[in-house]
């Protein structure tokens, strides 16, 4: 089953903050985080297992609530460079990665 | 870096059509995997593999095979393309140790 995230679509002005969830109605193993710019492959950005970890990239960072089979991704002070469609991707036992609709971003000058 | 190569960009294809999509991943990885992705549906799993021979169904499974007779290389097979098969189809490799996907560039199917 695929993870549900919010929101579907965010527009944001340079330095501006934004945060994006998603969530799964299933026990978690891995919650994993791309970016996909417009007529390219989606892009790994970082992992995080349970056991309630944070990870950071550059200026973008992202938790992992296992109790509630929650993550949410970061986008601190945003660049021009951070559009493009966010997809996470919720890992079970089976490890198999399952990707929610995605949520784009929009970051203008 | 891993590179993950898709043999062909764009496709089409007519109903009924026998199709194969191929894919090559030049680091060994053992874990390869088959998506397809639609507007407002993201990416959908369709068959992955640990290892050669080995496939497991994904979420759809419906309508497509998969062949993997050499660890670098996975193929997707489309029975008899359908009109409702036409998509961004995505292959993908995982690092070893729990790491990130490396996805190719996609092949872009149109069966008509």
């Amino acid at each position: 089953q695929q993870p549900v995230q919010s929101p579907q679509a965010v527009i944001l002005r340079e330095g501006e903050d934004a945060v994006i969830n998603c969530s799964s109605s299933k026990a978690l193993y891995s919650v994993h985080w791309y970016r996909q710019k417009h007529g390219e492959a989606p892009v790994f950005l970082m992992i995080l297992l349970k056991g309630g970890e944070q990870k950071g990239h550059e200026k973008i960072s992202a938790s992992f609530n296992e109790k509630k089979q929650q993550s949410s991704l970061y986008l601190t002070a945003s660049q021009l460079s951070y559009s493009g469609t966010y997809f996470c991707g919720t890992e079970t036992n089976d490890y198999k990665l399952s990707f929610g609709a995605g949520t784009t971003v929009t970051v203008r000058a | 870096d891993v590179k993950v190569t898709q043999s062909s960009r764009y496709l089409v294809k007519r109903t009924g059509e026998k199709v194969f999509l191929e894919c090559v991943q030049d680091m060994d990885h053992e874990n390869m995997f088959w998506y397809r992705q639609d507007p407002g549906l993201g990416l959908r799993l369709i068959y992955f593999s640990y290892d050669v021979k080995m496939k497991e169904k994904g979420d759809i499974p419906e309508g497509y095979s998969v062949s993997r007779e050499k660890k670098e290389r996975f193929s997707l097979i489309l029975e008899s393309a359908s009109t409702n098969q036409t998509s961004m189809y995505l292959c993908a490799s995982r690092t070893p140790g729990l790491g990130g996907y490396t996805f190719g560039s996609g092949t872009r199917l149109t069966v008509v």
